[in-house]
């Protein structure tokens, strides 16, 4: 079966930096999508893998390993308006994407 | 750029109601669109995807005359709630994916739809 694997909540402070990890095991790949939802809103785009390494846009950094099945988000800088939910989607081989369940991130003062 | 934009906002009406949502990329054509549903502090759930000028795919479960889709032009897609009951009430949001499949999906703002 197809799976999606991400913490389900994770506390930061401000200012700090933040990993989110997602691993996942999905029929082919055609790439990995980051997306941030606050609570009550639609998700926004943040980014896309789809080959290996480091893809850096600002204070976030998304990084994927296809042999390892593996991605994570890194937030810098924290704020606290980035306190949202960060969903983690893999494309499959029929471009259908596999939604993750979201990982809740906390950021205190 | 990849603006969608989704109508109403918000919807409360009374049980037997049809409620139309509509999903319009404003910048882009949009050749795929997806609705999806989402309960609070639940995953986002898939309902179906509509390719411009054919029928819907829906996802096990879903109810195609209940949930009707019509994705008339590359730039509208609508979701129909047929005699919407209590149980329906949820968090409906529509996204848009560009020509080419690889591309991100963008998505509108949702809507919260409420049935007394």
């Amino acid at each position: 079966g197809q799976n999606i694997d991400q913490p389900t909540e994770m506390t930061a402070t401000e200012g700090a930096i933040v990993q989110i990890n997602c691993t996942y095991q999905t029929s082919g790949f055609n790439g990995l999508f980051w997306y941030q939802q606050h609570a009550g809103e639609a998700p926004t785009f943040l980014s896309y893998n789809v080959l290996d390494g480091l893809e850096e846009k600002g204070r976030f950094s998304s990084f994927l390993s296809r042999s390892k099945g593996y991605s994570y988000l890194l937030l810098k800088e924290l704020q606290m308006k980035d306190s949202a939910s960060y969903l983690c989607a893999v494309m499959d081989s029929n471009y259908q994407l596999i939604w993750g369940a979201g990982t809740k991130l906390i950021i205190k003062p | 750029g990849a603006v969608v934009s989704q109508h109403p906002s918000w919807v409360i009406c009374k049980s037997g109601t049809s409620v139309k949502i509509e999903c319009r990329s404003l910048d882009f054509q949009a050749t795929t669109m997806f609705w999806y549903r989402q309960f609070p502090k639940q995953s986002l759930m898939l309902m179906a995807t509509s390719n411009e000028g054919s029928k819907a795919t829906y996802e096990q479960g879903v109810e195609k005359d209940k949930f009707l889709i019509n994705h008339a032009s590359l730039t509208l897609s609508t979701l129909t709630v047929t005699s919407a009951h209590p149980e329906d009430s949820s968090f409906y949001i529509c996204s848009a994916r560009g020509t080419g499949e690889a591309q991100p999906q963008h998505f509108g703002d949702g809507t919260r739809l409420s049935i007394l």
